[in-house]
């Protein structure tokens, strides 16, 4: 079984600041990591995922997040955020399913409010 | 391309009375899933479908929560009777359904559940 922690339950910054959120994961099998952002009453969007390769994972809306294997974590970062970054961010691992066949069971955390604030 | 489209957006209800969700998942997705998102909380799986096959429903409360898949395409969630803890947003996503491959879920904008 794996399971998502995500450090920070609400990140206040201002505009054109940089950000981290935080996400550590555990798990006993190799997962697939990912975030999504979702927007007030709105479903949630894939903004990236690491599957394999290169730590350094970039995603739309200019951010990126890095695959720390020894530290368990897959922290989601931007250098400069705008107002519009506002929502909240939910960091999810995929493990393999009943019988080891394919990936697709979602476990997420339970979110990061981003305020930006002007 | 069309997103996954759920009806209705919104469902406020009393409670022991039943209610129904409805999802269209993307145009060639075989799979399908149901989450239901708490207030304060990410998405947990209710269920998965591989086409009209239910592969993984062992989060779904059995007694009181109902889902199907008909014809391989749209599905419907079904609570009856609904009591208040139910209140939540219940999630559609779809993906494209390749064995043994990680795949991307697209997720639909929710239906907003308040039990009263």
């Amino acid at each position: 079984a794996q399971s998502v922690t995500q450090l920070d339950s609400q990140v206040p910054v201002f505009e054109e600041a940089p950000v981290e959120l935080r996400c550590n994961y555990s798990s006993s099998v190799s997962v697939y990591l990912f975030w999504y952002v979702q927007y007030p009453n709105q479903g949630l969007q894939l903004l990236l995922k690491y599957l394999s390769g290169s730590t350094l994972v970039k995603g739309i809306n200019g951010f990126e997040a890095e695959f720390n294997k020894s530290q368990t974590s897959f922290h989601l970062r931007k250098p400069s955020v705008h107002i519009s970054d506002t929502a909240e961010y939910f960091c999810a691992v995929s493990g393999p399913l009943a019988g080891g066949t394919s990936y697709g069971k979602l476990t997420f955390g339970q979110g990061t409010i981003l305020t930006v604030h002007p | 391309e069309a997103g996954v489209v759920q009806s209705p957006r919104y469902k406020i209800i009393e409670k022991k009375q039943p209610v129904a969700f409805w999802c269209n998942p993307i145009s060639g997705h075989n799979t399908l899933y149901w989450y239901r998102q708490n207030l304060g909380q990410g998405p947990e799986l209710l269920i998965r479908y591989e086409n009209e096959e239910a592969v993984d429903d062992s989060q779904l409360p059995k007694d009181r929560f109902s889902a199907e898949r008909l014809k391989g395409v749209d599905s419907t969630l079904k609570i009856q009777p609904a009591e208040l803890g139910d209140s939540a947003v219940y999630l559609c996503a779809s993906s494209l359904g390749r064995r043994g491959v990680e795949e991307t879920q697209y997720f639909g904008p929710g239906t907003r559940l308040l039990v009263l």
